[in-house]
């Protein structure tokens, strides 16, 4: 019963670096997402794949990359740290072909950029 | 276009009294709507799902919820609080167009139990 699973739950990055979080699904979904969660901002999308090699920005893409390996995993990349991407990120995944908006999100990566 | 508004940013009630969380909607489509419960360090669980069958929608924990169109409303109720419901809870709308969904999360409800 893993659902979706994230990686890593806390990383702390200087101003600059570059780090990737993981997240892969097994149930089979079509859909993925990367949300972050700030206070007061509520969930913004930042990416989400509809299917294996397709992806898409959602409302925050800015400073972040992408990448759906396979119908599994999809991870998202900063490239060069900022402050402002302190943030609670969540993955999440869907199943389109039984279409009822439910997400299923992992645990959450916290990532702090000083 | 679609929006969700929760009316509350915090709820605090107390242990035994009954609990109402407040979400109003707004979409152009037929949406599906969602609550979702979130406890502290810890990701969203689904609480409960309106999808055009039944207006009055059960969850988990006792939790239920009722789709009212003429309202644009998706209130979350339940009739006695425990001190394991504090959390944040989010309402979410959902629409499938144009071969794609479009899923708005709304900012918020934190709820506080006192005992």
């Amino acid at each position: 019963n893993a659902g979706v699973t994230q990686t890593p739950k806390f990383q702390v990055l200087k101003t600059g670096q570059s780090m990737t979080l993981q997240c892969a699904q097994d149930m089979n979904h079509n859909s993925m997402y990367w949300y972050r969660q700030d206070p007061g901002m509520g969930l913004r999308l930042i990416y989400y794949s509809a299917s294996e090699g397709t992806t898409d920005k959602g409302e925050v893409p800015n400073g972040y990359n992408v990448s759906r390996l396979n119908k599994r995993e999809f991870s998202l990349r900063l490239e060069s740290a900022a402050p402002s991407q302190t943030s609670v990120y969540f993955c999440a995944s869907s199943d389109d072909s039984a279409y009822t908006g439910e997400l299923f999100f992992g645990e959450g990566s916290r990532l702090t950029v000083l | 276009a679609q929006s969700v508004t929760q009316l509350d940013s915090h709820v605090s009630v107390s242990e035994g009294t009954p609990v109402l969380l407040r979400c109003n909607y707004s979409s152009s489509y037929s949406p599906s709507l969602f609550w979702y419960v979130q406890h502290p360090n810890k990701g969203l669980q689904l609480l409960l799902k309106y999808t055009s069958a039944a207006t009055l929608v059960k969850g988990i924990n006792g939790f239920e919820a009722e789709f009212k169109k003429s309202e644009t409303s998706f209130h979350l109720t339940k009739p006695s609080a425990h001190m394991s419901d504090a959390a944040e809870y989010l309402c979410v709308v959902s629409a499938w167009y144009s071969s794609a969904s479009k899923i708005i999360f709304g900012s918020g409800t934190r709820l506080s139990i006192r005992p």
